[in-house]
């Protein structure tokens, strides 16, 4: 079985920089991915990053892939208080193309 | 572009009883998967629909079931409910082409099993 795992809560004042750890178990995942959840409300995918890459960068969002470590970590620069939600790392499942995901890491963003 | 709709949004039943939901994938997309998220979980893949036809299954018992339409929109089934199935429903789609398995969502449909 897959599983991938997360810290489950993290919190960081308006300004800091957030980093949000994932490690995954497939080895051969060919995209790995981060969405993000509000309360209530369904995923919203913020990036992905393709596994011949070691770093991805999206405006506030920076992706670090460590294929070696099978580590994948999501850093949010300037966090705001309108990031604070759910954020879930996720895999390909098992060869179908759908996906595995992490249980969630919280982050809450004080002002 | 219309995102992915599914309906209802909140649903109230008894253990034993049945019950469908319905996600409309957004405009374009031939696949639809549907993942169960229980509280202080992440989703957990149920199954996935494809031209019609089952197209992989996670580790969900039978009286999961599902359907796809001619025009891509989804079913899915739950039969003796059960305390445990009290979640969050949530549909997405994407299109198989490619390697990218990239999945739009809905916003759910929460089910409460008392």
């Amino acid at each position: 079985g897959e599983d991938v795992e997360q810290s489950l809560f993290l919190s960081v004042r308006e300004g800091d920089s957030s980093v949000i750890n994932c490690t995954y178990t497939d080895s051969s995942s060919t995209y790995l991915y981060w969405y993000k959840q509000e309360p209530g409300a369904g995923l919203q995918l913020l990036t992905y990053i393709f596994s011949n890459m070691d770093m991805k960068q999206d405006q506030r969002l920076t992706v670090l892939l460590n294929k070696k470590d099978k580590h994948l970590s999501l850093r949010i620069a300037d966090t705001q208080t309108g990031d604070s939600a759910i954020y879930f790392c996720a895999e390909p499942y098992s060869g179908y193309s759908t996906l595995t995901f992490g249980k969630g890491t919280m982050l809450l963003v004080s002002p | 572009e219309t995102g992915v709709t599914q309906s209802p949004t909140h649903l109230i039943k008894t253990r034993g009883q049945q019950v469908t939901l319905r996600c409309s994938s957004q405009s374009g997309h031939n696949t639809v998967s549907w993942y169960q998220q229980a509280l202080g979980q992440g989703p957990q893949f149920i199954f996935q629909y494809y031209r019609e036809e089952e197209n992989g299954r996670g580790n969900f018992p039978p009286r999961f079931s599902g359907l796809q339409f001619p025009n891509y929109s989804s079913e899915l089934n739950v039969n003796a409910l059960e305390l445990d199935d009290s979640a969050l429903y949530l549909c997405a789609s994407s299109q198989t082409s490619g390697n990218n398995n990239e999945q739009f969502f809905g916003p759910g449909t929460r089910l409460t099993v008392l």
